[in-house]
C-alpha cells in the first residue's frame, strides 16, 4: 500500500497571511499518462470532504484561485495564497494511483 | 442538481449487519467509478470500497475485505454496500463519493460526496 504522510498536522493562520502543506507519498504518483494521482480535499466541520486539487495542481470547479496545488512523484504542496476565515478546517492529501487508495493523516488548519 | 443520498446507517451488535444505500441524482451513477469512503470517530479518512462503471470489478479494504460486498443498481441509479460481520472498529460515518469525468483527463478526483450516513457497532 501507499503511505501518506502530511505535514504539518496542525497550521494555526493568520487571516490573510499565506499558508501551505506538504505531503509525501512511499513511491512516485507519477503514472505512464504522465499525471500525477495525487489529490486535496477540505473536510470541514459537520460537513462531507471537498475536492479542491486533483492530478497535484487542478483546481476543482467552483474553488478559489487562492488555492493552488504542486508537486510530483513524492512531494506535493497545496497552497492557500491568502487565508480565509472560511478555510479552516482538516486538509487531507490523498493518492489516486491504485488501490488501496490512501489518505494522508491530515492537517488542522485554524484560524490564530 | 448532482448529488448522493445514504441511508440504512445505524445502532448494529457486533457481528450483525447493515445495507448502506446511496442514491444518485442530477447524474447517471453507472458512468462513474464509485467509492465508499468512512470517518471514524475522532479519526482521518479511509478508503472503504470501489466499484468500476459497470459494475464488473470491485476492490476492498483489506480491514473489510471478506465481510463487505459493493454493488449498483443502474436502474435505481443507486449504490450499495453490504456489511456483515460487524465490529466495534467498523464504526464511523460512511460517505459514499463520485469519481469524476470529463473530455481531458481520465480522472478527476473524487468531485463529489454524499453528506454521509453513521454506523455505530456497539452491544
Amino acid at each position: 500500500d501507499i503511505v501518506m504522510t502530511q505535514f504539518p498536522l496542525s497550521l494555526p493562520v493568520t487571516p490573510g497571511e499565506p499558508a501551505s502543506i506538504s505531503c509525501r507519498s512511499s513511491q512516485s504518483l507519477l503514472h505512464s499518462n504522465g499525471n500525477n494521482y495525487l489529490d486535496w480535499y477540505l473536510k470541514k466541520p459537520g460537513q462531507s470532504p471537498q475536492l479542491l486539487i486533483f492530478l497535484s495542481s487542478n483546481r476543482a470547479s467552483g474553488v478559489p484561485d487562492r488555492f493552488s496545488g504542486s508537486g510530483s512523484g513524492t512531494d506535493f504542496t497545496l497552497k492557500i495564497s491568502r487565508v480565509e476565515a472560511e478555510d479552516v478546517g482538516v486538509y487531507y492529501c490523498m493518492q489516486g494511483l491504485q488501490t488501496p487508495l490512501t489518505f494522508g493523516g491530515g492537517t488542522k488548519v485554524e484560524i490564530k | 442538481e448532482v448529488q448522493l443520498v445514504e441511508s440504512g446507517g445505524g445502532l448494529v451488535q457486533p457481528g450483525g449487519s447493515l445495507r448502506l444505500s446511496c442514491a444518485a441524482s442530477g447524474f447517471t451513477s453507472s458512468n462513474h467509478f464509485m467509492h465508499w469512503v468512512r470517518q471514524a470517530p475522532g479519526k482521518g479518512l479511509e478508503w472503504v470500497s470501489r466499484i468500476n462503471p459497470d459494475g464488473s470489478h470491485t476492490t476492498y479494504a483489506d480491514s473489510v475485505k471478506g465481510r463487505f460486498t459493493i454493488s449498483r443498481d443502474s436502474a435505481k441509479n443507486t449504490l450499495y454496500l453490504q456489511m456483515n460481520s460487524l465490529r466495534a472498529e467498523d464504526t464511523a460515518v460512511y460517505y459514499c463519493a463520485r469519481v469524476g469525468r470529463g473530455t481531458y483527463y481520465f480522472y478527476y478526483g473524487i468531485d463529489v460526496w454524499g453528506q454521509g450516513t453513521t454506523v455505530t457497532v456497539s452491544s
